[in-house]
C-alpha cells in the first residue's frame, strides 16, 4: 500500500491553463505539505496543513491554492499557470507537529508547462 | 535568512571506502534536524531526526552526529556499497514547523 500518494504522476498543460494536483496519504498523520523542487533540485515549502488549517503559506504567488477536504488528502491547484511554474512538486506528510517525526513523501508530480 | 548548507555538492567513493559530509544551520532556535536519503527517480526516506545536542543515531552502516551549539551535523558511511549511491538531503526545522532543506551531497559509489 501506498503511504503518500499522487497524481497525476507527470502534468503536461499549457500556459494559461488550471490544472490540479492530488495528495492522500493512509498513515494517519495530521499534517501534510507541498513542496517544489525548483531548477537547482532545491525543495522549497509552499505549504503546510495541519488538521485541515493553513499553518505556513509561504511567498508563493497567490495563483496556487492549497485545500485540505480531510486530513488524509491535500491537493494543490495552479490557476493561470506559467512556464516558470515547471518543476517537480512533492506532497509530504507527518505524524504530528511533534520536533521528533519526520516527513514522508509522495512519488512527486512532474509538471511541464508550455 | 535561514540557511542550511551542505557540503560536499558532490562525492565519488570507491566501494569498500569510508564516508562522511557536512551540514551547516543556524544555531538559534533550534528544533530538529533531519537527514534524508534521495535516490534518483524516487522520493526522499527519512535516515535520522535529531532533536538534541551531542546526540549520535546509527542505521546500520551509516550514522550522524549533531552540534547544535555550533550549527552541524556530520553524515557517516562506513564501508560504502553501490546502494549507498543517492542524494544525503540535510533538513533542519525551523518554529517546529518548517524544513528547510540543504541543496544536498549527491554520492556517487565507484564499483
Amino acid at each position: 500500500d501506498t503511504a503518500v500518494s499522487q497524481t497525476p504522476k507527470y502534468l503536461v498543460t499549457q500556459m494559461g491553463n488550471d490544472k490540479s494536483i492530488k495528495c492522500e496519504q493512509n498513515l494517519g498523520h495530521d499534517t501534510m505539505y507541498w513542496y517544489k523542487q525548483d531548477s537547482k533540485k532545491f525543495l522549497k515549502i509552499m505549504f503546510s496543513y495541519n488538521n485541515k488549517e493553513l499553518i505556513i503559506n509561504e511567498t508563493v504567488p497567490n495563483r496556487f491554492s492549497p485545500k485540505s477536504p480531510d486530513k488524509a488528502h491535500l491537493n494543490l491547484h495552479i490557476n493561470s499557470l506559467e512556464l516558470g511554474d515547471s518543476a517537480v512538486y512533492f506532497c509530504a506528510s507527518r505524524l504530528n507537529r511533534d520536533r521528533v517525526h519526520e516527513q514522508f513523501f509522495g512519488p512527486g508530480t512532474r509538471l511541464t508547462v508550455l | 535568512i535561514l540557511n542550511v548548507e551542505q557540503s560536499p555538492q558532490s562525492l565519488h567513493v570507491q566501494e569498500g571506502d569510508s564516508t562522511n559530509f557536512t551540514c551547516s544551520f543556524p544555531s538559534s532556535n533550534f528544533y530538529a534536524l533531519h537527514w534524508y536519503r534521495w535516490e534518483t527517480a524516487k522520493s526522499p526516506e527519512a535516515l535520522f531526526v535529531m532533536t538534541l545536542n551531542g546526540d549520535e543515531k546509527k542505521k546500520g552502516r551509516i550514522s550522524a552526529t549533531l552540534n547544535t551549539k555550533e550549527g552541524y551535523s556530520y553524515l557517516y558511511i562506513k564501508g560504502s556499497q553501490p546502494e549507498d549511491s543517492a542524494t544525503y538531503l540535510c533538513a533542519r526545522l525551523f518554529g517546529n514547523e518548517k524544513l528547510t532543506f540543504g541543496t544536498g551531497t549527491r554520492l556517487t559509489i565507484i564499483p
